[in-house]
């Protein structure tokens, strides 16, 4: 069964704690990203990964740092968390190949409250 | 300033009746064209999507058009029901290598009433 699964489901922190969001992949995609989803935003990226290693930037990456040391597996950690940053966020894959390459397959997502 | 745009926050559709949900883009370069459903408290997923070598494209119910001098794209839902009450998002990238580096529009909260 494909999968994308995301730790935890919710999460609460205080100001200035550091925050790890972790994704796990089963389909041995290569491409991994982190959204998060604000009312009235959409879904914005932070970071993508294009496999281990191979880490770019997205729109918003200010106050957020990602680690993909595995293809199936890809965190999300913020130093020194802030109040803005309270948000869902979302962990995706795509395949990268075939005639289905660029279809994101997401999380569940983490619903993570910065007090 | 947005790169995928979702002008209307939300729409009402009768049921039975054909949903339009629209979506503008800034980027002449993006080549592929995707929309996504989403339930509440759930995650996206994948509807229908599109490359930029074609200008429609049906699936069931679903159609949509591409108008790439415009920069628009659209969702046609046909006989609406009111399980495809739900936020609708756009989405649209750059394919590189096989990896698209996708783009959100705000989404559109479609509700069909009974």
């Amino acid at each position: 069964d494909m999968k994308v699964t995301q730790m935890p489901r919710y999460l609460i922190k205080r100001m200035g704690e550091n925050v790890l969001l972790e994704c796990g992949q089963d389909m041995s995609h290569e491409t991994m990203y982190w959204y998060r989803q604000d009312p009235g935003l959409g879904l914005q990226l932070i970071y993508i990964s294009y496999d281990v290693d191979s880490n770019s930037e997205g729109d918003i990456p200010k106050g957020y740092r990602v680690s993909r040391k595995k293809r199936e597996h890809f965190s999300l950690i913020l130093d020194s968390a802030k109040t803005n940053q309270t948000s869902v966020y979302f962990c995706a894959s795509s395949p990268g190949t075939g005639l289905s390459a660029e279809t994101l397959y997401f999380g569940s997502g983490t619903r993570l409250t910065v007090l | 300033g947005q790169q995928v745009k979702q002008s209307s926050p939300s729409l009402t559709v009768q049921e039975g009746g054909i949903s339009i949900l629209n979506c503008d883009y800034e980027n002449d370069m993006f080549d592929y064209f995707a929309w996504y459903k989403k339930y509440p408290d759930n995650s996206p997923t994948l509807l229908i999507s599109v490359r930029s070598n074609v200008d429609k494209r049906e699936d069931g119910r679903l159609t949509v058009f591409l108008n790439k001098s415009g920069k628009h794209f659209s969702l046609h839902i046909t006989a609406s029901q009111p399980e495809d009450t739900a936020v609708y998002l756009c989405a649209a990238g750059l394919n590189q290598g096989g990896s698209a580096k996708l783009i959100f529009g705000e989404g559109t909260k479609l509700t069909v009433s009974s």
